[in-house]
């Protein structure tokens, strides 16, 4: 069964250090978001990707953060200048008919 | 803005007993009603999901409701098993995104 795969699984940087999460969607979805989920909290919506564009975003996807898709696999999630708050697990979930999740990264901000 | 509700927060069965969560959602505009289970450490899994042009779906043990008059839907599972313990979470959507609700940790003792 496809699945939605993210890498690293833990990334545990320094305050102020730019951090590039990936995902690697499943081949024939052509709708990409980006969630987080703050420690025993809900997972909240941060940005959605069609047609390489964001078409929606949410007031937690500030200047610090961006996507692309530089090479029409991978699908990216940079933060320029990590805060400690932004200490969250990141999914990242594609689309055809239903959206599915990948596992996870663990963003650990010191 | 957007909002989904979910009660109850936890939820302890014994095993073979029914487990009911509830959702209350806010936009008018929302078509589309998954449900996630998620384990401790991985990503939301999709379970079950309903469009609104349909009031009921079931699959196996796991059946969802829907009444769009009063905007709200639930998650049925019958027979719970030990291995139905996860925390779940439903969510709504209009054109694309996902407005999760809080979540309901599950417990099923044997």
């Amino acid at each position: 069964e496809p699945e939605v795969t993210q890498t690293p699984s833990h990334q545990v940087t320094q305050m102020g250090q730019e951090v590039i999460l990936r995902c690697v969607p499943i081949s024939n979805h052509l709708y990409f978001y980006w969630y987080r989920q703050i420690l025993g909290q809900k997972v909240e919506f941060l940005v959605s990707f069609y047609n390489n564009e964001i078409s929606e975003k949410s007031e937690i996807f500030d200047d610090q953060f961006s996507v692309e898709r530089p090479d029409g696999s991978n699908f990216t999630l940079k933060i320029r200048s990590t805060k400690l708050e932004d200490s969250a697990m990141y999914f990242c979930a594609t689309e055809g008919n239903e959206q599915f999740f990948g596992p996870g990264t663990r963003l650990t901000v010191l | 803005g957007e909002n989904v509700e979910q009660h109850p927060s936890t939820l302890s069965v014994q095993e073979g007993d029914s487990a009911v969560i509830k959702c209350t959602y806010s936009d008018s505009a929302s078509n589309y009603f998954p449900w996630y289970k998620q384990e401790l450490g991985k990503g939301p899994q999709l379970i079950i999901d309903i469009r609104s042009n349909v009031g009921e779906k079931k699959d196996q043990r796991i059946a969802v409701t829907l009444n769009k008059t009063a905007k709200h839907f639930s998650l049925h599972i019958t027979e719970t098993q030990p291995e139905d313990s996860a925390v779940y979470f439903c969510a709504a959507s209009g054109i694309d995104k996902l407005i999760f609700g809080t979540g309901t940790r599950l417990q099923v003792f044997p």
